[in-house]
C-alpha cells in the first residue's frame, strides 16, 4: 500500500469555477477525513466519513462545499462557485476502525494534499 | 471547543543547539495528544502520540513529554534535516469523528 493519495496535487482555477478533488485512503482504512490548511495555520477539519456514509461536517464546510465517498472506497470533495477565500491545501486523512467509546486514540495518516488557488 | 496554542511561532537553531517546542491545550477530556512533522508543500508525517500525563516517547532526536495542560516536544542536536514545521493536535473523547484539532504550528529551521 502506498498510502493516502490525492489528486491533483496543484489546482489553478478563475473565482466562480468548480472544482473537484480525489482521495484514495489506505485500503484497509474505514475512515476518512477532509481538513483545510491555509498559510501558517494548522489544518482545520471539515468533514468525517466511516465506510460511506458522511457522519460529521464542520461549520466551515459551507453549503458550496460537497463531499462524497461512494461504496466506501475513495472520496471526492467539490468546491462550487470558488472564491478566492477558498484558496488553500486540501489535506485528506484516513484511520483505521476503532475499538469502543473509551478506546485509545486512533493515528490519522494524511495524504500530500491538493493546493487549490483561486484567481 | 477544543483549543491548541502552540509556541514559539519560529525557532533559528544552529546545528547541535538543542531547544525545545512547546504545546498547550485545552480539551474535554484527552484521548490523546499527537505530534506531526511537515515539511513545505507535503501533508504531516506522524511522529508520536501521548496518552496520558507523564509519559515520554522518544524517535531520534526528539522526545515528547505530556503534562495534564502542555507537551514539549524536546530536540537533542538537531541536524539540518530537522528543519521543518511540528504540529501539535489533539484527540477528544466527546464524538464519534475523533478528529484532530491542531495548533498552528512552530517552524523550525537547523542551521548548519
Amino acid at each position: 500500500d502506498t498510502g493516502v493519495s490525492q489528486d491533483p496535487r496543484h489546482k489553478i482555477t478563475k473565482r466562480g469555477q468548480n472544482v473537484t478533488f480525489r482521495c484514495d485512503p489506505i485500503s484497509e482504512h474505514n475512515r476518512l477525513y477532509w481538513y483545510r490548511q491555509t498559510l501558517g495555520q494548522g489544518p482545520e477539519f471539515l468533514t468525517y466519513f466511516q465506510n460511506e456514509a458522511q457522519l460529521e461536517k464542520s461549520r466551515l464546510l459551507s453549503d458550496r462545499f460537497s463531499a462524497e465517498r461512494p461504496k466506501g472506497s475513495f472520496s471526492t470533495l467539490e468546491i462550487q462557485r470558488t472564491e478566492q477565500g477558498d484558496s488553500a491545501m486540501y489535506l485528506c486523512a484516513s484511520s483505521p476502525p476503532v475499538g469502543g467509546a473509551f478506546s485509545g486514540a486512533n493515528v490519522l495518516t494524511f495524504g500530500a494534499g491538493s493546493r487549490l488557488t483561486v484567481l | 471547543e477544543d483549543q491548541v496554542t502552540q509556541s514559539p511561532e519560529a525557532l533559528r537553531l544552529q546545528e547541535g543547539e538543542s531547544s525545545s517546542l512547546n504545546c498547550s491545550y485545552t480539551v474535554s477530556g484527552l484521548r490523546g495528544l499527537f505530534w506531526y512533522r511537515q515539511d513545505p508543500g507535503k501533508g504531516p508525517e506522524f511522529l508520536f502520540t501521548l496518552y496520558s500525563a507523564g509519559e515520554e516517547k522518544e524517535k531520534e532526536r526528539l522526545k515528547a513529554t505530556l503534562t495534564k495542560k502542555e507537551s514539549f516536544l524536546h530536540i537533542t542536536a538537531p541536524k539540518p534535516e530537522d528543519s521543518a514545521t511540528y504540529l501539535c493536535a489533539v484527540q477528544a473523547f466527546s464524538g464519534s469523528a475523533r478528529q484532530l484539532t491542531f495548533g498552528s504550528g512552530t517552524q523550525l529551521t537547523v542551521l548548519p
